[in-house]
C-alpha cells in the first residue's frame, strides 16, 4: 500500500506546454506539500495545504497553481513551462495536531522541459 | 542566512568509522526536529526524530541543543549501506511547515 503516490513519475515536454501531477495520501493526514527539488539536491517547499485551504505560499510563480479537492489530493497545474522548471517535485503530507509533524513523501515526478 | 544550514560535506568514510552532522537553525520558534534520509533517486524517508533529550536508535544518536539551536546525528559503526544525503528538517507547527537543510552527502567506504 503506497502511502503517498505521485503521478506522473517522469514527464518529458517542451517549452511553453502545460502540465499537471497529481498526489494522493492515504495516511488520513490533513496537509498536503508540494517541493522541488532542483539539480543540486535543495529541496524547498513550494505550497502547503491543510485541510484543502492554502498555507504556505513560497513566492512560486503563478505559473504553478495548486488544487486541493480533498484532504488527500493536492494537485500541482503548471502553464507554460519554462525550462527552469525541469527538477524533481515531490509532493509530501503530514498532521498537523500535535507538536511533533514528521512528513511522508512520494517517489516524486521527475519533470524535463525541453 | 539560510534558515537551516548544515555542513555541506560530502563526507567520505570507510567502513565501520564514526560520523557526525550537525545542522544550525534560525528560527527559535521552532519546536520540532528531524534528520532524513535521501538514497540518490528516491524521495526522503524519515530517518528519526529529534527530541530535546537526545534519542538514540541502534547505530545512530540525534542531540537537540536548543540554546544554542543546533541539531546533530552521530552514525557509529558506518556501514555501506549509510551511503545517502542526510537531510535536517525544523518545524514551526504554528506557521505549518518544515524548513530543510541543503543535505550532507556520506559515502561510506569499503
Amino acid at each position: 500500500d503506497t502511502a503517498v503516490s505521485q503521478t506522473p513519475k517522469y514527464l518529458v515536454t517542451q517549452m511553453g506546454n502545460d502540465k499537471s501531477i497529481k498526489c494522493e495520501q492515504n495516511l488520513g493526514h490533513d496537509t498536503m506539500y508540494w517541493y522541488k527539488q532542483d539539480s543540486k539536491k535543495f529541496l524547498k517547499i513550494m505550497f502547503s495545504y491543510n485541510n484543502k485551504e492554502l498555507i504556505i505560499n513560497e513566492t512560486v510563480p503563478n505559473r504553478f497553481s495548486p488544487k486541493s479537492p480533498d484532504k488527500a489530493h493536492l494537485n500541482l497545474h503548471i502553464n507554460s513551462l519554462e525550462l527552469g522548471d525541469s527538477a524533481v517535485y515531490f509532493c509530501a503530507s503530514s498532521f498537523s495536531g500535535g507538536i511533533v509533524n514528521e512528513q511522508f513523501f512520494g517517489p516524486g515526478t521527475r519533470l524535463t522541459v525541453l | 542566512r539560510k534558515e537551516v544550514e548544515q555542513d555541506p560535506g560530502p563526507f567520505n568514510v570507510p567502513e565501520g568509522a564514526t560520523v557526525a552532522f550537525n545542522c544550525t537553525y534560525s528560527n527559535s520558534a521552532s519546536q520540532s526536529f528531524f534528520w532524513y534520509r535521501q538514497d540518490c533517486r528516491k524521495e526522503p524517508k524519515l530517518l528519526m526524530s529529534v527530541y530535546s533529550s537526545g534519542n538514540e536508535d541502534g547505530r545512530f544518536t540525534a542531540q537537540l541543543n536548543r540554546a544554542s539551536q543546533y541539531i546533530s546525528l552521530l552514525i557509529r559503526d558506518s556501514k555501506l549501506s549509510d551511503s545517502a544525503t542526510y537531510l535536517c528538517a525544523v518545524n514551526d507547527t504554528n506557521a505549518g511547515k518544515s524548513t530543510f537543510g541543503d543535505g550532507t552527502t556520506l559515502t561510506v567506504k569499503p
